[in-house]
């Protein structure tokens, strides 16, 4: 089983609508990050959280770590918000980064 | 502009043949890290550097040579390419990698023929 499982794979959304991407991890961590990938492009850090919650702009990245869970939020998403984000993890004892599969994100117009 | 940079963002290489993937960042992070990205695998690291001197492998390293001999640049060495090693390369670098965020270079797209 990978330690970082992201849900669901794929989504579609239209425009306006309001976005959840879900990420669940098994070990103990220091900090999750959320990255974003466009189509052919670099990787771009979102947030990096260890608890509670942040904001920029329209996303909300939160975590429980109790329940060893994440999720990224959207809200009222555009067309641009098309992407791959990508969750992942720094395990405890300053180990690298562990990366989920990464949910491939529509919206659609 | 702050950042990493990675150089080439094309590369098409003959089976056998070898090169370096160019790495740099201005930021004095001390630590730097290669990933590979393919299709249905997401982000796997081949090598990683704590600081100038310190290299250690990572999930895939076969194939690969590392060095970290300053604390800007962390080239990757293909020893002798094989249609395997074709894949999105990217290398990243972070201040401290358990308390601040990692910044990505745009990714180096290597095809190997």
């Amino acid at each position: 089983k990978n330690e970082v499982e992201q849900s669901p794979q794929n989504l579609t959304a239209q425009e306006g609508e309001f976005i959840t991407i879900n990420c669940s991890y098994s070990v103990g961590i220091s900090a999750l990050h959320w990255l974003q990938q466009h189509p052919g492009g670099g990787i771009v850090s979102l947030f990096m959280l260890s608890s509670g919650k942040k904001k920029h702009g329209r996303l909300i990245a939160t975590i429980n770590i109790q329940e060893k869970h994440s999720s990224l939020h959207i809200t009222a998403s555009h067309p641009r918000d098309s992407a791959v984000y990508i969750c992942a993890v720094s395990k405890s004892g300053n180990t690298p980064l562990v990366f989920g599969k990464g949910t491939r994100l529509s919206v659609i117009a | 502009n702050a950042g990493v940079t990675q150089t080439p963002k094309f590369q098409v290489l003959k089976t056998g043949q070898s090169m370096t993937l160019q790495c740099a960042q201005d930021m004095n992070h001390e630590y730097m890290s290669w990933y590979r990205q393919d299709p249905g695998m997401g982000l796997r690291l081949i090598h990683y550097s704590v600081g100038a001197g310190i290299t250690d492998q990572g999930e895939v390293p076969n194939g690969y040579n590392v060095s970290r001999s300053t604390t800007e640049d962390f080239p990757l060495r293909l020893l002798s390419a094989a249609p395997s090693q074709t894949s999105v390369y990217f290398c990243a670098s972070s201040l401290n990698r358990d308390h601040y965020g990692y910044t990505f270079g745009s990714g180096t797209r290597l095809t190997v023929v």
